[in-house]
């Protein structure tokens, strides 16, 4: 029974390049959230989606970052032109309806 | 204030020891509380969940809330050195969960 399964583990970019992160939620989860850990600071909220639909976007940066959960594959968190304050550990969370989240192993990103 | 607080710590307790980790919340209408262990350069884990006042207790592991206080704790009893790691407090506000920014035990042999 796979878990949260995200891709790539590490990710290196050059500023002002996009960064694509996925993650497959484990089966049967339909809630999917994004959190981001930078160093020396707790987890962040970020997004919570389901299959097609943006439910709260609250702790997303007003520019630069994107998240979508299509109907069919990974979801995706996007961040164009990315800068160095952008490195940091992306976490990926699934869950059931009304159910604790269970966490992915992260994608560590680093700006160049 | 900020919504969920945690000593930072270090912690350090002797092995076998009962390790007592402490969360304060500031949002009165959270229903759902978490305490999820990490260890370094790893995803955080859950270890524990919990919605009602009381305790809860699921091996070594001992939860305790207290919504009039906006309290929640987690006891380990019989500490190993395998518990070493950061024990991250969180709290729904809706779907979302907000964590502290976590308790650093270490459990010396």
């Amino acid at each position: 029974n796979a878990g949260v399964m995200q891709n790539p583990r590490h990710l290196v970019r050059r500023r002002g390049q996009e960064a694509r992160l996925r993650c497959s939620p484990m089966k049967g989860h339909s809630h999917v959230y994004w959190y981001r850990q930078l160093p020396e600071e707790g987890l962040k909220f970020m997004v919570y989606l389901q299959k097609e639909n943006i439910i709260d976007e609250s702790g997303m940066p007003k520019e630069r970052f994107s998240a979508e959960f299509p109907k069919e594959g990974p979801s995706i968190l996007r961040i164009q032109q990315v800068v160095r304050g952008d490195s940091a550990a992306y976490f990926c969370a699934s869950s059931p309806p009304d159910q604790p989240q269970h966490f992915g192993d992260g994608t560590r990103l680093s700006i160049l | 204030q900020k919504e969920v607080e945690q000593n930072s710590g270090p912690l350090s307790v002797p092995e076998g020891a009962i390790a007592s980790l402490n969360c304060t919340y500031s949002d009165r209408v959270s229903q759902s509380f978490f305490w999820y262990r990490q260890y370094s350069g790893k995803s955080p884990e859950l270890i524990m969940s919990i919605y009602s006042n009381g305790d809860k207790e699921d091996g070594r592991f001992t939860a305790q809330l207290n919504k009039a206080s906006q309290y929640v704790s987690l006891l380990i009893r019989d500490s190993q050195p395998s518990d070493s790691a950061t024990y991250l407090c969180a709290v729904n506000r809706k779907t979302a969960l907000i964590f502290g920014k976590g308790t650093t035990l270490s459990v010396s042999s």
